[in-house]
Parts: C-alpha cells; structure tokens; sequence
C-alpha cells in the first residue's frame, strides 16, 4: 500500500480563492509527523508546515494550514487567498519509525501541481 | 546565507564518466541526507547520515558512495555513470533524526540537475 497518497496530479484555482490540496496516509505507528513542502518550477523544495500526529490543534503557518483528521488519516493542506506565487508542486509527506525500533524514514507523495489563475 | 548549499547545480557528463556533488549545511544539523527525483517528480530517499555516520542507506547501486567528512558536508560520488542516473539530486538536512523524531523537518538544497548522455 502507498504511504502517502495524493489523488490530485493537478489543479486549478483563482487567484484569491481559497485551495485545498488531498493528502491521505498509512502507517500502523502511534507516533508520527506530517509535511508538507512546496516546489516552484525553480526546483527548490521549501518546507511548509508540520503537523505532529499527537498534536490536537491544527497546524498554521501564515496563509497555510493543515486540516488534519486522524481518525481518516488525511492531512490535507488549505492554502488560502491563493496568489499567483503559489502556482508550483505541492508534496506531502509523513515521518514514521521512531518508536518502532527501526530507522525513520521521510515518504513523499507525488505531488499536486497548483497552477493559480488570474 | 544559505542554509543548504549545493553544487554542481547543473552537471551533463557522458555516460560511463564519475562525478561528484557536494553539499554543505550551515544550520547546525547533525543529520544529513541525499535525494532522488526522477523525472516524473517522485521524490525517493537514497541515503542519511548523522553525525557523519550512514544511518540510511536504501536499495541504491554500489556505484553511489557518500561520504560525510563532517556534518555540515555529505558529498555524493556517482562511478561509471548510466542514462538512468539522470535525475535531480538534493541533498537535505535536519537537526538531528534520533533526538527530534517525528518533528525532525527536514530542510533541502537547491538540488543537482544530473543529465547523463
């Protein structure tokens, strides 16, 4: 099974509207963390946001947030107010492993590309 | 300042050729990691290493060595390189995997764009 699932390859939103990008995982651990990390057509990778999986508030940083639901396992990332900027490939990604014993690791998903419209 | 740095941020080498890239952290981090992403964008670990030790070291050919002289530098040696080890490669950093766990962020360079001809 994926650990990381994001369903949509790609989308489209307005300028100033608000934008929610899929992300659902699998993991069997108690404990874990949540990323998500954007890359422009420039190819960095710039971190986002985390979300602690035994954290009981939501992540926010700035215009992003994470609406987490762990009984569902998702964690999807709400962009609001989306600017032209925000047009790039958005990953998600979970950390596992640490209490089991073994090493951790980073999955990445596959990516949604953004393209924001003006 | 950049954080993580690497270079080359382009390399277009003949197939069979070694080449190196290297990368280098100024954030303090203890732990330090290499990339792959494929053309289709898919990210994959390859290799980690904390305090200059392997810790991570997934199904790569042994044609892939890294080497960690200290923690702030984790270079990559590809030998006798093949069309298919034309990618992007990052190299990445995080305070320390063992001591933050799960809040460990992971934070990365500006990526090697390899092409192999």
């Amino acid at each position: 099974a994926q650990k990381i699932t994001q369903t949509q390859p790609g989308m489209f939103v307005q300028e100033k509207e608000a934008v929610t990008l899929d992300c659902t995982y699998d993991t069997s651990d108690q404990s874990y963390g949540l990323f998500w990390y954007k890359q422009p057509s420039s190819g960095e990778m710039i971190f986002l946001i985390y979300q602690g999986s035994y954290d009981e508030q939501n992540a926010t940083e700035g215009r992003y947030s994470l609406n987490f639901q762990k009984a569902r396992k998702s964690a999807n990332l709400v962009i609001s107010a989306s600017q032209l900027g925000d047009s790039a490939m958005y990953f998600c990604a979970m950390r596992e492993g640490f209490y089991s014993g073994g090493y951790q690791k980073v999955t990445f998903g596959t990516g949604t590309k953004l393209q924001v419209i003006p | 300042d950049t954080a993580v740095s690497q270079t080359p941020k382009y390399l277009v080498t003949q197939m069979g050729n070694d080449k190196s890239i290297k990368c280098e952290q100024n954030l303090g981090h203890d732990t330090m990691y290499w990339y792959k992403q494929d053309s289709k964008k898919f990210l994959k670990i390859m290799f980690s290493y904390n305090n200059k030790e392997l810790i991570i070291n997934e199904t790569v050919p042994n044609r892939f060595s890294p080497k960690s002289p200290d923690k702030a530098h984790l270079n990559l040696h590809i030998n006798s390189l093949e069309l298919g080890d034309s990618a992007v490669y990052f190299c990445a950093s995080s305070q320390n995997m063992w001591a933050s766990g799960d809040t460990d962020t992971q934070y990365f360079g500006p990526g090697t764009r390899l092409t192999v001809l």
